[in-house]
């Protein structure tokens, strides 16, 4: 495991259907994070976990969104009822304990038509 | 509103010359400070973390932090084609989500052959 892994790498669904993404981080990380990237901006914060707890949310984390991370190990990112404007990259990090050496999946580009 | 600013660019530099990346915070207790790159469609790469005030240099690059003037750059020296990309500033503020990257927009940086 060199790496975190996110999948799918592209995802096109239709307004108002349910996607779900998976991000796997680097197995001795315990910390993970999802950001989100829009065209022409940097990542904006979303959420973070300490192992299999939900730390932080951001308020940009609407009602439609939920996360997981069962067991600490890998991560879920849900959104329901998809809108247009959740056209984005969503980027998963992990981070160990200690330091802060965050490392970045290769993100989920989703389209909402 | 903690906030990162960044010149969007974007900056136009010959092959060979020194490209100058700059970022401002808002947060005076900022703690953490990292220069990422990032090319098109894929995510941000760290490239350079500095914590304390002065030069820190890897390489071709080089981080300056200034926290009187709250103040972080990035030097590229001898730029290269492969250069090319968004360099995005990053911050780690202290207080209770001292884990949690703010980013700037970005700097679109092109090098020139």
């Amino acid at each position: 495991d060199t790496g975190v892994s996110q999948d799918p790498r592209h995802k096109i669904t239709k307004r108002g259907q349910n996607v779900t993404f998976r991000c796997d981080p680097i197995s001795e990380h315990n910390r993970l994070y999802w950001y989100r990237q829009t065209l022409g901006q940097g990542p904006e914060f979303l959420t973070y976990f300490q192992n299999e707890a939900q730390l932080e949310k951001s308020r940009l984390l609407s009602d439609r969104f939920s996360a997981e991370r069962p067991k600490g190990s890998f991560s879920t990112l849900e959104i329901q009822r998809t809108e247009q404007g959740d056209s984005a990259m969503y980027l998963c990090a992990s981070s160990p304990s200690t330091g802060y050496g965050y490392t970045f999946g290769s993100g989920t580009r989703l389209t909402v038509v | 509103q903690k906030e990162v600013e960044q010149n969007s660019g974007p900056l136009s530099v010959p092959e060979g010359a020194i490209a100058s990346l700059n970022c401002t915070y808002s947060d005076r207790v900022s703690q953490s400070f990292f220069w990422y790159r990032q090319y098109s469609g894929k995510s941000p790469e760290l490239i350079m973390s500095i914590y304390s005030n002065g030069d820190k240099e890897d390489g071709r690059f080089t981080a300056q932090l200034n926290k009187a003037s709250q103040y972080v750059s990035l030097l590229i020296r001898d730029s290269q084609p492969s250069d090319s990309a968004t360099y995005l500033c990053a911050v780690i503020y202290s207080g209770g989500s001292n884990y949690k990257l703010t980013f700037g927009k970005g700097t679109l940086l092109t090098v020139n052959p």
